[in-house]
C-alpha cells in the first residue's frame, strides 16, 4: 500500500524568499512517481511537477524543484522568489508505475505569502 | 480551450435524490477519473476509466455509478444522496495510466 505523509498543515513566508514543503511516501513498488499538484482558493487543481524514481536529477520546473532523496523517501517542493500568487494548498502525491495503479494524495500544506 | 470541464459548477439539493455530474476533457486522454475532496481537503479517487474500461473501483457505496460513453467524458451520477456526500467533486484526465492527471474545476455538492 502507497502512503503520502505531509507534516505541515501550514506554512508562511515572506515574499520573495525561498520556501520547501516537506513530503514523506511509503511504498513497497519498485517504480513509482511523484507529484505536486497547486489548489489556490479557487479551487481548481493545478499539475505542478514530476519526479519518476528512477530519474538521476531532481525535476525542475521554472521557480518549482522537487528536492528527491530515495533513500530517504522524501519529495520535498521547494519554490524560489515566492510571489504572493503562491499562497494555496500544496498536494504531495504518488503513483505506482506498475500497473493500474491509483494515485495516493498527502493530507496537504497551505501556503501563505507574506508581502 | 477548457482541457477539463464538469457541469454543473454548484449542485445543491435534499437527501434523497438522485443528481449527476457530467465531465469531458479536450485533452485527447484515455484515462479519466474520478475523485472526492472532503471538508478538510483531503482528496480520495473514486473510480478511473481506461479506454472507457472501469479499472479502478475503490471503496464507494454502490449508490454512485460512473459511466463513460467514450473517451473523452465520464459521468457520475448518485442515487439517494446522503448529507455525507457533501463535499466537491473533480474529474481528471491523463494520457495513459502513469502520467500526470489534469483536473476539472470541481463540482461542489450540497446535500440538505
Amino acid at each position: 500500500a502507497q502512503k503520502i505523509t505531509q507534516t505541515q498543515p501550514g506554512m508562511f513566508v515572506q515574499e520573495k524568499e525561498a520556501v520547501t514543503l516537506d513530503c514523506t511516501y511509503d511504498t513497497s513498488d519498485p517504480s513509482y512517481g511523484l507529484f505536486w499538484y497547486k489548489q489556490p482558493s479557487s479551487g481548481e487543481m493545478i499539475f505542478l511537477i514530476y519526479q519518476g524514481s528512477y530519474d538521476q536529477q531532481n525535476a525542475t520546473e521554472g521557480r518549482y524543484s522537487l528536492n528527491f532523496q530515495k533513500a530517504r523517501k522524501s519529495a520535498n517542493l521547494v519554490i524560489s522568489a515566492s510571489q504572493l500568487g503562491d499562497s494555496a494548498m500544496y498536494f504531495c502525491a504518488m503513483m505506482s508505475e506498475e500497473g493500474y495503479q491509483k494515485v495516493t494524495f498527502g493530507t496537504g500544506t497551505k501556503l501563505q505569502v507574506i508581502p | 480551450d477548457t482541457a477539463v470541464s464538469q457541469t454543473p459548477k454548484y449542485l445543491v439539493t435534499q437527501m434523497g435524490n438522485d443528481k449527476s455530474i457530467k465531465c469531458e476533457q479536450n485533452l485527447g486522454h484515455d484515462t479519466m477519473y474520478w475523485y472526492k475532496q472532503d471538508s478538510k481537503k483531503f482528496l480520495k479517487i473514486m473510480f478511473s476509466y481506461n479506454n472507457k474500461e472501469l479499472i479502478i473501483n475503490e471503496t464507494v457505496p454502490n449508490r454512485f455509478s460512473p459511466k463513460s460513453p467514450d473517451k473523452a467524458h465520464l459521468n457520475l451520477h448518485i442515487n439517494s444522496l446522503e448529507l455525507g456526500d457533501s463535499a466537491v467533486y473533480f474529474c481528471a484526465s491523463s494520457a495513459g495510466t502513469k502520467y500526470e492527471q489534469y483536473f476539472g474545476p470541481g463540482t461542489r455538492l450540497t446535500v440538505t
